[in-house]
């Protein structure tokens, strides 16, 4: 089975700068997607940023990225220019690649990420 | 186009009592998914729909759960009766369907059950 560590229950960052958000995994699977999701308070859950295993390339989107280090099955969150909206609960999570049809998601226990301004 | 939603946003209820939580998928999303999380832990799978057939229910916690999805469209899920450590904010999820392998899975914003 599949699991998935965030080791940061809190992270807080200065407005404006730049935060980095940890998460490792362990799988026996080649092929597998991994993916950030962010959940502001009292609001839904929302896909920030996801990452197919077989890309050697870093997934980007505007000021979120990735460090994907396959080898060491480790999956950090780079946040660049923070900014007071992205303070929410992040939880990184992973996806099998094999099992079609079975798209259930395996997450970590989160990191709240606090904007100080 | 509306987002997956889910009714009550909180529910408290007494331990032995029972309670129905409800998700309404984006319409079209053959996918539904239940999910948990216990305080401070990480979101546990708990059951995936495709339209109205369980594919895999492999996440439920034992018989006191119990999941449907009438028609294909919004589905239920039932716990009865409640125990202290149900207690947890059950979230929904839904993605459009099996030929898109790379679907993304859309949250609802979660109900909070609170079981004294």
């Amino acid at each position: 089975a599949q699991t998935v560590t965030q080791s940061q229950p809190e992270m807080s960052v200065q407005e404006a700068e730049t935060v980095t958000l940890s998460c490792t995994y362990d799988t026996s699977e080649s092929d597998y997607y991994l993916f950030w999701y962010k959940q502001p308070p009292s609001r839904q859950m929302i896909l920030v940023i996801r990452q197919e295993a077989y890309k050697q390339q870093n997934a980007t989107e505007n000021r979120f990225s990735v460090n994907f280090q396959k080898a060491a099955k480790s999956f950090s969150l780079k946040i660049s220019d923070s900014q007071l909206g992205d303070a929410a609960m992040y939880f990184c999570a992973y996806r099998s690649y094999l099992n079609f049809g079975n798209e259930k998601l395996t997450f970590g226990t989160g990191t709240r990420l606090t904007i100080i301004p | 186009e509306a987002g997956v939603t889910q009714f009550p946003s909180h529910s408290v209820i007494e331990k032995g009592q029972t309670v129905t939580l409800r998700c309404d998928p984006i319409s079209g999303h053959d996918n539904l998914y239940w999910y948990r999380r216990v305080m401070g832990k990480e979101i546990k799978f708990l059951l995936h729909f495709v339209k109205e057939s369980k594919q895999d229910e492999s996440g439920m916690p034992n018989n006191r759960f119990l999941a449907e999805r009438t028609g294909g469209t919004y589905s239920t899920l039932k716990v009865q009766p409640a125990e202290l450590e149900d207690s947890g904010v059950y979230f929904c999820a839904s993605s459009p369907g099996l030929a898109v392998s790379t679907d993304t899975q859309y949250f609802g914003p979660g109900t909070r059950l609170t079981v004294l």
